[in-house]
C-alpha cells in the first residue's frame, strides 16, 4: 500500500517562498506514475497545483506556473513544492498525491501565510 | 482551461435513499473523469475513475456513467458513512480541474 506524508513549515511570511516535501512509501518513486501537488484553500474546493515524472518532467497549472517548481528526490522517494512570492491568497491544505487516477493521498498539511 | 460543473452544490438525504449528483464539463473530455468523497478534515478519497470503474476497495454501491460532457455519480442505498462532499475531476488536459463539489448531508 503506497503511503504519502507531506512535510514542512505551517507558517510561511508573505512574500516569502512555501517548501512542502512529500515523503512515498510503500512504492517507488521511479514508478511508472505521475506524482502531484493539490491545494484547498479553508472551506473552499480543490486545485491542481501540478505534477512531476520519475523522469523530472513536469507540468503545471499556468495559473501558478510562474511561481511554481515541483522537484523530485529518487534517493529519499520523495518529491518537493516549492512555491514563491506567496500571499494570503496561497493559505490552503496542499495535499500530494499519486496521479493520473489520484487513487493515493497524503494526509495534507495546512500552510498559513502571515506575517 | 476545462471547467467543471456540478449539480445539485448541496442536497439533503436519508439514509437509503438513492443520490445522483451530476457533473458537466465545458467541453468533451472523453471518459477522462474521476470521482472523490471528502469528509471535513480529510484528505479526498478517490471512488471512481475513468468515468465508471470503480477503485479498489470502495463499495459497489457507488457507480459512474458518462462520457463527453455529461457525468453522474450515483449512491444506490445511502448510508451515514456516506455523508460528505463529492467532487468530480478531469485529467483529460491540462490544468487538471475539479467540480466545486457537492455536499450531501442528513435530511
Amino acid at each position: 500500500q503506497v503511503q504519502l506524508q507531506e512535510s514542512g513549515p505551517g507558517l510561511v511570511k508573505p512574500s516569502g517562498t512555501l517548501s512542502l516535501t512529500c515523503a512515498v512509501s510503500g512504492g517507488s518513486i521511479s514508478s511508472s506514475n505521475w506524482w502531484s501537488w493539490v491545494r484547498q484553500p479553508p472551506g473552499r474546493g480543490l486545485e491542481w497545483i501540478g505534477e512531476i515524472y520519475q523522469t523530472g518532467y513536469t507540468n503545471y497549472n499556468p495559473s501558478l506556473e510562474s511561481r511554481v517548481t515541483i522537484s523530485l528526490d529518487k534517493s529519499k522517494n520523495q518529491f518537493s513544492l516549492n512555491l514563491t512570492s506567496v500571499t494570503a491568497a496561497d493559505t490552503a491544505v496542499y495535499y500530494c498525491a499519486r496521479d493520473p487516477s489520484f487513487d493515493f493521498w497524503g494526509r495534507g498539511t495546512l500552510v498559513i501565510v502571515s506575517s | 482551461d476545462i471547467q467543471m460543473t456540478q449539480s445539485p452544490s448541496s442536497l439533503s438525504a436519508s439514509v437509503g435513499d438513492r443520490v445522483t449528483i451530476t457533473c458537466r464539463a465545458s467541453q468533451g473530455i472523453r471518459n477522462d473523469l474521476a470521482w472523490f468523497q471528502q469528509k471535513p478534515g480529510k484528505a479526498p478519497k478517490s471512488l471512481i475513475y475513468a468515468a465508471s470503474s470503480l477503485q479498489s476497495g470502495v463499495p459497489s454501491k457507488f457507480s459512474g456513467s458518462g462520457s463527453g460532457t455529461d457525468f453522474t455519480l450515483t449512491i444506490s442505498s445511502l448510508q451515514p458513512e456516506d455523508f460528505a462532499t463529492y467532487y468530480c475531476q478531469q485529467y483529460k488536459s491540462y490544468p487538471f480541474t475539479f467540480g466545486p463539489g457537492t455536499t450531501v448531508d442528513i435530511k
